[in-house]
């Protein structure tokens, strides 16, 4: 069982709607969590961390839910510029050892 | 500052060829990763150094050696090309302060990726 799980997608989204997407894991004493966003043939950059009692940042929103162990992204008013793969993040360790998941695909469409 | 730098962007071996990946930071990071991504499947970690000098295994370390001599590189080797060892590797670094939590600490900071093709 992968330690962090997400759905490929692709989830094709028009553009200026909204798209959520999970990701699970399994290591109950994970500690931090985060989304990557990586563009195609490109290098994963911090999008956000998530909190515990969850987060915005502009239009991504970010929940933790560790009852069920599982975050999700919410992205509204989806731009064209949002068609990206999203990785689910958790670190595991105290030293900071991430687990990767193999990311979610977005596709903005016009 | 350029941040995190990987030489050679693209490179194609034979099969038992040896070769060496050069990641460097110039962000005065503690920590360096070496990960390999492959279709389908997370990023995988194959060595890290917590800082000069020291190197430690990650999750898929066969075949792959290491070395940090200089604080702001980290050097990954490979001996014996294989095919299965076809991927796109990235580099990373990050602050990663014991004690330190949030995205200064914690936020891991990657190269371009260089990307192999074993035959």
């Amino acid at each position: 069982r992968k330690e962090v799980e997400q759905d490929p997608g692709p989830f094709n989204v028009p553009e200026g709607a909204t798209v959520a997407f999970n990701c699970t894991y399994s290591n109950s004493a994970s500690q931090s969590f985060f989304w990557y966003r990586q563009d195609c043939r490109k290098e994963p950059k911090l999008l956000m961390s998530v909190y515990s009692s969850g987060n915005e940042d502009g239009r991504f929103t970010a929940q933790l839910n560790r009852a069920s162990q599982y975050i999700s992204l919410l992205i509204r008013d989806s731009k064209l510029s949002d068609s990206a793969t999203y990785l689910c993040v958790v670190k595991t360790d105290s030293w900071g050892k991430l687990q990767f998941g193999a990311g979610t695909q977005v596709v903005v469409t016009p | 500052n350029a941040g995190v730098t990987q030489t050679p962007k693209f490179r194609v071996l034979k099969t038992g060829q040896s070769m060496t990946l050069l990641c460097a930071q110039d962000m005065n990071h503690e920590y360096m990763y070496w990960y390999r991504q492959d279709p389908g499947m997370g990023l995988r970690l194959i060595h890290y150094s917590v800082g000069e000098g020291t190197t430690a295994k990650g999750e898929v370390p066969d075949g792959y050696n290491v070395s940090r001599l200089k604080k702001q590189n980290f050097l990954l080797g490979l001996e014996s090309a294989a095919p299965s060892q076809t991927s796109v590797y990235f580099c990373a670094s990050s602050y990663n302060l014991a004690g330190t939590s949030g995205p200064l600490g914690e936020t891991q900071y990657f190269g371009p990726g260089t990307r192999l093709l074993v035959l």
